[in-house]
């Protein structure tokens, strides 16, 4: 069964404090690795796509890598801007996406 | 910018009515999808489509079932609703597998209460 496993659930930082989100996935024939955020009450926002294992990509303060069998969000410098849910999704067959639960993070101040 | 837009933000409707969710995208995309969103179990997708009078089960399809009559449009239907369908739904669409590059573009969201 395709899982996608994201920690931690919660992530409390202050401005300027850097971080790395997880991003878990056991996916047969995985075709890409998506990063979102979504803010509350709204629906996710497209951040990125990650295809192979080495693959880093960067926006912002924002860097996304992945391995075999993780992904890491990277959040260098973070403002109270960035505060959000973060999700991973992986692409199986079929473009489906199976989706984490999220890694709410809160940039104080 | 490709916009996805869900006809309602907030509903709320009693127990045993038939509850339509509707979802229209601007920008001629081939794949239309629908989950909701629970609190500790993330987004579940619940129908997709890959073309017009095309749908597809998702992983929780028990209770719904969806229509799309126009490439455009996508709409969610609950026959009978209960409370155990209170959810946040949300549609999206997307170019796949042609363009992964953008992912999916969600819209708003509905938040559905069922009293």
């Amino acid at each position: 069964e395709d899982q996608v496993t994201q920690s931690p659930e919660a992530l409390r930082l202050q401005e300027g404090e850097s971080s790395s989100l997880n991003c878990s996935y056991t996916v047969s024939g995985l075709r890409g690795l998506f990063w979102y955020r979504q803010d509350p009450g709204k629906g996710p926002e497209f951040l990125f796509t990650l295809y192979s294992a080495g693959e880093e990509k960067e926006k912002e303060r924002l860097k996304a890598t992945l391995t075999k069998k993780e992904s890491f969000l990277h959040i260098t410098a973070p403002k109270p801007e960035d505060s959000a849910t973060y999700l991973c999704a992986g692409e199986t067959s079929g473009s489906r996406l199976t989706f984490g639960e999220g890694t709410q993070l809160t940039v104080n101040p | 910018d490709v916009k996805v837009t869900q006809s309602s933000r907030y509903l709320v409707k009693r127990t045993g009515e038939k509850v339509f969710l509707e979802c229209v995208q601007d920008m001629d995309h081939e794949n239309m999808f629908w989950y909701r969103q629970d609190p500790g179990l993330g987004l579940r997708l619940i129908y997709f489509s890959y073309d017009v009078k095309m749908k597809e089960k998702g992983d929780i399809p028990e209770g719904y079932s969806v229509s799309r009559e126009k490439k455009e449009r996508f709409s969610l239907i609950l026959e009978s609703a209960s409370t155990n369908q209170t959810s946040m739904y949300l549609c999206a669409s997307s170019l796949y597998p042609d363009d992964r590059e953008h992912g999916y573009t969600f819209g708003s969201g509905t938040r559905l209460t069922v009293v």
